[in-house]
This record gives C-alpha cells, structure tokens and sequence, in this order.
C-alpha cells in the first residue's frame, strides 16, 4: 500500500525559504521510472505542478519556478524534500506530494496535503 | 508553452451524462491523465492513459482522446460525482520536459 505524507512549517515570512518532506513508504525510489513530484493548490484555484525527481535523480521543475525551487531524494529514508526560496504571499497554497509510476508521469497515489500560509 | 483548456464549469442532472473536454494542441499525441477533487480532499486519479480506469473508479467514468480534444464522460451522474475535476499531460516534445494540468472543470449535479 503506497502512502505519501507531507510536513513542514504551515507558516513562512515573505522572503524566506519554504522547506517540505514528503514522506512516503509502500514503494521505492530505487525502482526504475518511479518518481515523485511535488504540485500546490493556491485556495480556490487550480492545481499547479512544481517539480519532479526521477528513480535516477533527474530532476524537472517548472519553467515558471525553476530558478526558486530545488528538490532532492534521500531513498534510505524514503523522503523526498522541496526547498522554494524567496516566499511570496502568493505561495500560499496546499503543497501536495504525489507519487508517478511511470515515464509518462501521472500520478496515482496523492498525500493529504499542507497548507503553507505566507505572511509577515 | 503547451496549454490546456478546460471549461470552468458543467452542469448536469443527477442519472443523466457529463462531459467533461480538455483542449490542447494535437492533444490526442499526448496521453490526458484525470483527477477528481472534492472539497477538502486531495486529487483522485480516475483516468489514465486517456481511457483506462483505476481499480476502484466506477465504470460510469470513461476517457476519451481525439484530434485537439480530450474528454471525460461520466455516464449516469450521481450526486457524489460533484467535484473538480483536472486533465494533465506530461509535455515531453521539448527538453525542458514538464507537467501540466489544465485550469479545472467544476462538475455541479444539479
């Protein structure tokens, strides 16, 4: 049974950076085409994906957010972190982890989600 | 950059069919993924590979993708069928590979 959970601060100042781990278990990241990605809802908007790291760390992220964004994988713990720097109140969002079982990346196991609040 | 379009509403009456469009450039290239997301709740994938149903996803729901257009149906509406619901794709035409969701569809069961 594939179970994702994400956990980090569900308050940020404006300019500082936002880290977040995904916690997951039921899979690994050492499987071949396995990734997780990260993707955030903003309150009554649209889902919005951020980034991607692959079973062999390759990493993708959102042309939008690149520059702000970096995302790692440490497999002996099943976790997976994303770090955005220079927070904005327009970050606040629920941040979702999600697992993607194969190249074509879509996504069939979700956590629960976060809610990352920015504001001084 | 690829976009995806999606209409921000639909309305349908409960034991009657829903459709549900997602419209990109030559889409039917692509394969549309789709979530399902009610209030509250995380995303749900009920479609996958445009046509295929996870185990647990009722067989009311279907997929569909031709030409510029994907579609959700959702055959014999029930109230609980109420949601959001969100098409994706991963765009792997450029090097700068990426996933998108399209700006979501409001499925109202009136």
């Amino acid at each position: 049974q594939i179970t994702l959970k994400e956990s980090g601060p569900t308050l940020v100042k404006p300019t500082q950076t936002l880290t977040l781990t995904c916690t997951f278990s039921g899979f690994s990241l050492n499987t071949s085409e396995v990734g997780v990605a990260w993707i955030r809802q903003p309150p009554g908007k649209a889902l919005e994906w951020l980034a991607l790291i692959y079973w062999d760390d390759d990493k993708r992220y959102s042309p939008s957010l690149k520059s702000r964004l970096t995302i790692t994988k440490d497999t002996s713990k099943n976790r997976v972190v994303l770090t955005m720097t220079n927070m904005d109140p327009v970050d606040t969002a629920t941040y979702y982890c999600a697992h993607s079982p194969d190249i074509v990346r879509w996504f069939d196991h979700w956590g629960q989600g976060t809610l990352v609040t920015v504001s001084s | 950059s690829y976009v995806l379009t999606q209409p921000p509403s639909v309305s349908v009456a409960p034991g009657k069919t829903a459709r549900i469009t997602c419209g990109g450039n030559n889409i039917a290239s692509k394969s549309v993924h789709w979530y399902q997301q009610k209030p509250g709740q995380a995303p749900l994938l009920v479609m996958y590979y445009d046509s295929d149903r996870p185990s647990g996803i009722p067989e009311r729901f279907s997929g569909s993708n031709s030409g510029n257009t994907a579609t959700l149906t959702i055959s014999r509406v029930e109230a609980g069928d109420e949601a959001d619901y969100y098409c994706q794709v991963w765009d792997s035409t450029s090097d700068d590979r990426y996933v998108l969701f399209g700006g979501g569809t409001k499925l109202t069961v009136l």
